[in-house]
């Protein structure tokens, strides 16, 4: 069991670029979720996948913003036409069902010039 | 969710406990009480949780209430890597309410030598 993991860590870009993060859950853990989290502040959710279905959205999650989990397995998270407020830490956590622990992963910390 | 109440900031002497205490006066009886930390620039770290009966793992233990409408966290032997925010969240752990985490402000603990 070697965790969530996040890739990138960190991510620098130029607002109206269009980003794209990679979370890779607990294998065998079959709901992942995301969640953001600005400077000071405690992580809000975004949405929430059980395998590959997206059952859950946040009202956070613009329509600039999309997520997948193809094959139930390791998800993305896509913003699009990048902003400077979309600046913040994005989290990804996983859990078993029937455990409802959720462990996060290191998160990516994005910063829009 | 109930909502819950934590102290912005507590300082403890390394290698005394640290008790981290949290309000959720309108905790419902169905909820638990979740508590996790974040250490500076890391994704948040499940500590424990508990409905109603204390609760001790390796890393803490949970005092929750009689009437449940306060817990504490107790840190037995903080260390200066025990400093992080705390934070107390109170949730239905299954079904649809249960597929994100609430995150309040949490408690801000500076371990200090």
């Amino acid at each position: 069991d070697t965790g969530v993991s996040q890739d990138p860590r960190h991510k620098i870009t130029k607002r109206g670029q269009n980003v794209t993060f990679r979370c890779d859950p607990i294998s065998e853990h079959n709901r992942l979720y995301w969640y953001r989290q600005t400077l000071g502040q405690g992580p809000e959710f975004l949405t929430y996948f059980q395998n590959e279905a997206q059952l859950e959205k946040s009202r956070l999650l613009s329509d600039r913003f999309s997520a997948e989990r193809p094959k139930g397995s390791f998800s993305t998270l896509e913003i699009q036409r990048t902003e400077q407020g979309d600046s913040a830490m994005y989290l990804c956590a996983s859990s078993l069902d029937g455990q409802e622990t959720q462990y996060f992963g290191p998160g990516t910390r994005l910063l829009v010039l | 969710d109930a909502k819950t109440t934590q102290p912005p900031s507590m300082d403890c002497a390394e290698g005394r406990a640290a008790n981290l205490p949290c309000n959720h006066s309108t905790i419902s009886g169905n909820e638990y009480v979740y508590w996790y930390r974040q250490i500076h620039s890391q994704g948040p770290q499940y500590i424990i949780h508990g409905l109603k009966n204390n609760e001790t793992n390796e890393m803490a233990s949970l005092i929750i209430t009689e009437d449940r409408k306060s817990s504490t966290l107790i840190l037995p032997h903080a260390t200066l890597r025990d400093t992080a925010v705390y934070y107390c969240i109170v949730r239905v752990p299954w079904g649809n309410a249960g597929n994100m985490l609430t995150f309040g402000g949490g408690t801000r603990l500076m371990v200090k030598p």
